[in-house]
C-alpha cells in the first residue's frame, strides 16, 4: 500500500522567513496530494491540495510543488507569520474514493 | 470552520466500555470518513461511507463498527475499549468521489 514521509518533523523559523516541508510517496498510482494544517486542539485544516496534472500551484503565500518521477512533492510558506505556527501534514490519495495516507506531520514554529 | 460537526468533543471512559462517536457532514457531502489520530500511529483511516453505505475499510479494529444514516451522519462504535482505544477520532466529509475531505473537529475520547 501507500506510504508517506514527511520531512522534518520540526521546523523553527523566524517572522518573515520562508519554510519548507517535503514528502515522498511510494504509490506511483497517487494523484492527489492534499495539504492540511492542524492547530492545537483542532481539526486537520485544508490548506491547498494539487492533482498530479499539475506542477506546481499557488495560493497567496502558500505553494505545492509536485515532482512525479521522483514521486516528492513540497510545501513553501514565504513570510512566515507566527499565527502559521501549527503541525502540518501532507497526504496522498489515488483519488475517487480512496482514503488519504498521511504524512507523519511537521510542527513549524515561527518566532516573531 | 469545515461545516463538519461531531459530538462528543470529549468522552472519558473506563476499559470494557463501549461509546458511540457522532458526526455530521458538511450539507450536501454524501460521503464520511473516519480517522483515529494517535501519538504513536498519527492520522489512520478507518473506514468510509458514501450516501449510507460501507465502501472502504481501512485499519479498523473488529470492536469497532460504523454507519451512516438516511440523514448522511454518521456514527462510530467503539467497544471493549482498552487503554490503546485512548486517541483522537476525527471524520471528513467530502462532495461524492471528490477527493478534497474536510475535518470536523475531533472527539478526544480517553480510556481509563
Amino acid at each position: 500500500g501507500e506510504n508517506v514521509e514527511q520531512h522534518p518533523s520540526t521546523l523553527s523559523v523566524q517572522e518573515g522567513d520562508s519554510a519548507v516541508i517535503k514528502c515522498t510517496y511510494s504509490d506511483s498510482a497517487s494523484n492527489y496530494f492534499p495539504w492540511y494544517k492542524q492547530e492545537l486542539g483542532k481539526g486537520p485544516q485544508l490548506i491547498i491540495d494539487i492533482r498530479s496534472n499539475v506542477g506546481e500551484k499557488k495560493d497567496q503565500r502558500i505553494a505545492v510543488t509536485l515532482n512525479k518521477t521522483a514521486k516528492h512533492f513540497s510545501l513553501h510558506i514565504t513570510e512566515t507569520q507566527p499565527e502559521d505556527s501549527a503541525v502540518y501534514f501532507c497526504a496522498a490519495s489515488q483519488g475517487g474514493f480512496q482514503k488519504l495516507v498521511f504524512g507523519t506531520g511537521t510542527r513549524l514554529l515561527v518566532s516573531p | 470552520d469545515s461545516g463538519v460537526t461531531q459530538t462528543p468533543k470529549h468522552l472519558i471512559t473506563a476499559t470494557g466500555q463501549r461509546v458511540t462517536l457522532r458526526c455530521s457532514p458538511r450539507s450536501g457531502d454524501l460521503s464520511v470518513y473516519w480517522y483515529q489520530q494517535s501519538l504513536d500511529q498519527g492520522l489512520q483511516f478507518l473506514i468510509h461511507y458514501y450516501n449510507g453505505e460501507e465502501r472502504a475499510k481501512g485499519n479498523i479494529l473488529e470492536r469497532f463498527s460504523a454507519q451512516q444514516f438516511p440523514d448522511l451522519h454518521s456514527e462510530l462504535n467503539l467497544s471493549s475499549l482498552e487503554l490503546g482505544d485512548s486517541a483522537l477520532y476525527f471524520c471528513a466529509s467530502s462532495v461524492d468521489s471528490s477527493e478534497t475531505q474536510y475535518f470536523g473537529p475531533g472527539t478526544r475520547l480517553l480510556v481509563l
